[in-house]
């Protein structure tokens, strides 16, 4: 079936550092998620983005927080300066439309230390 | 703001029960109902979906809407071992955010 890829697939960073979690989503999406879920607990929604631009934010997507895809390329996600709290795996996801099944990478596992 | 909840968090059944999941949302405008499922340290997989009122069965499995009554529910058939893992509900509307619950935790003992 159709495939998410994320890079790395785990990433320790010190505490103020820069991260950026990276997502291959299936080609002919249109929608763009990341989530957040801390120790298989609940998948918790941060932002979503399509047509280039970021549809909603939660308040989870902290200031801290930016996603883009430059030129079609990767989903982006980066987190500048990361904190302990962000600690958690991040989920990429996309969509074809939306309101239809949502199709996720691996994770990212973001340890921040 | 959609609100999301599942029910039971945790479900102990031995192999060859019938398992039934349950998920309330509170936006009676929302579109689209999916079941999720989770095994330890993997990415989420959708297992079924329905739009509208009614039922729909995939092998042991059947999906249920009642939109009038903001719920929906995943029953398992012949419950298996392999079939222990977090299943999560979604729920999605106009607004092209699909919003989880906090997922029922399933273990089916041999």
């Amino acid at each position: 079936g159709p495939k998410v890829l994320q890079i790395p697939s785990h990433q320790i960073i010190d505490m103020g550092q820069m991260v950026t979690l990276n997502c291959d989503p299936v080609s002919n999406h249109l929608y763009f998620y990341w989530y957040k879920q801390i120790l298989g607990q609940q998948m918790e929604f941060l932002v979503n983005f399509y047509n280039g631009k970021v549809m909603e934010k939660s308040k989870l997507f902290k200031d801290q927080f930016s996603v883009e895809r430059p030129d079609g390329s990767y989903f982006t996600l980066k987190i500048q300066p990361t904190a302990l709290e962000d600690s958690a795996v991040y989920f990429c996801a996309s969509s074809p439309t939306g309101n239809t099944e949502v199709f996720f990478g691996k994770g990212t596992r973001l340890t921040v230390v | 703001q959609q609100k999301v909840q599942q029910s039971p968090e945790s479900l102990i059944v031995p192999e060859g029960a019938m398992t039934s999941l349950n998920c309330t949302f509170s936006d009676s405008a929302s579109q689209y109902f999916a079941w999720y499922r989770q095994h330890s340290g993997k990415a989420p997989k959708a297992l079924m979906s329905i739009f509208s009122n009614g039922e729909k069965e995939e092998g042991r499995f059947t999906i249920h809407l009642n939109k009038a009554s903001l719920h929906f529910s995943l029953h398992i058939r012949d419950s298996q071992p392999s079939d222990s893992a977090l299943y999560l509900c979604a729920v999605s509307g106009g607004n092209y955010k699909p919003t989880f619950g906090k997922g029922t935790s399933l273990v089916v003992h041999p």
